[in-house]
């Protein structure tokens, strides 16, 4: 199985400030149809998971372009340009290359 | 809009059996592969299954295979997930998603919370 880590666990940031998650896989995620399927999602509190980011750096359907992803091969990273408080809550990456579907821990992202 | 409805959660004795449902609307649902993915209480994400959009493949984690079964009903718009001989170690809010086709999950349900105690 493909292990996903990701840092740091929890991130204090100061509203309009950035936020950087860092995410990394156990093995490549680039697929043999040449495609990296990491994808981002987002878990506010008491809400269930959205998806922001597919395909290491596409961003989905209403994300604000505040939100970026970046990143190759095995390391990746979610930038949030200048955090707002409806950012506030939990960010996974998630593999989809192979299976089993696996994901990061998750990022606890808090105002300061 | 595209809507997922879990229901069919509740509490369950070890080695009992319970079947999830998830009601999809606002998309031709016959046309997506369906996963569920769970979430223990204050923990991370789990894939639980995954089923193609014709029902012709289905995959599974170790943790699950042999207990969990996904099944859908493209007449009905609804999937399904039967899960037998549960442990303690399944308690969780289960969540249906679709899938686009891109090897991710681009809409979730609201979740169905499971409790297997005794």
């Amino acid at each position: 199985d493909i292990v996903m880590t990701q840092t740091p666990l929890s991130s204090p940031v100061t509203l309009g400030q950035p936020a950087s998650i860092s995410c990394r896989s156990s093995q490549s995620l680039v697929h043999s149809d040449g495609n990296t399927y990491l994808s981002w999602l987002q878990q506010r509190p008491g809400q269930p998971p959205r998806l922001l980011i597919y395909k290491i750096s596409n961003r989905f359907s209403g994300v604000p372009d505040r939100f970026s992803g970046s990143g190759a091969g095995t390391d990746f990273t979610l930038k949030i340009n200048r955090v707002e408080a409806e950012d506030v809550g939990v960010y996974y990456c998630m593999q989809g290359t192979q299976f089993p579907l696996t994901f990061g821990g998750g990022t606890k992202v808090e105002i300061k | 809009q595209v809507q997922l409805v879990e229901s069919g959660g509740g509490v369950v004795q070890p080695g009992g059996f319970l079947r999830l449902s998830c009601a999809a609307s606002g998309f031709t649902f016959s046309s997506y592969g369906m996963h569920w993915v769970r979430q223990a209480p204050g923990k991370g994400l789990e894939w639980v299954a995954f089923i193609r959009y014709d029902g012709s493949n289905r995959y599974y984690p170790d943790s699950v295979k042999g207990r969990f079964t996904i099944s859908r009903d493209n007449s009905k718009n609804t999937l399904y997930l039967q899960m037998n001989s549960l442990r303690a170690e399944d308690t969780a809010v289960y969540y249906c998603a679709k899938d686009p086709g891109l090897k991710m999950l681009d809409y979730w349900g609201q979740g169905t919370l499971v409790t297997v105690s005794s």
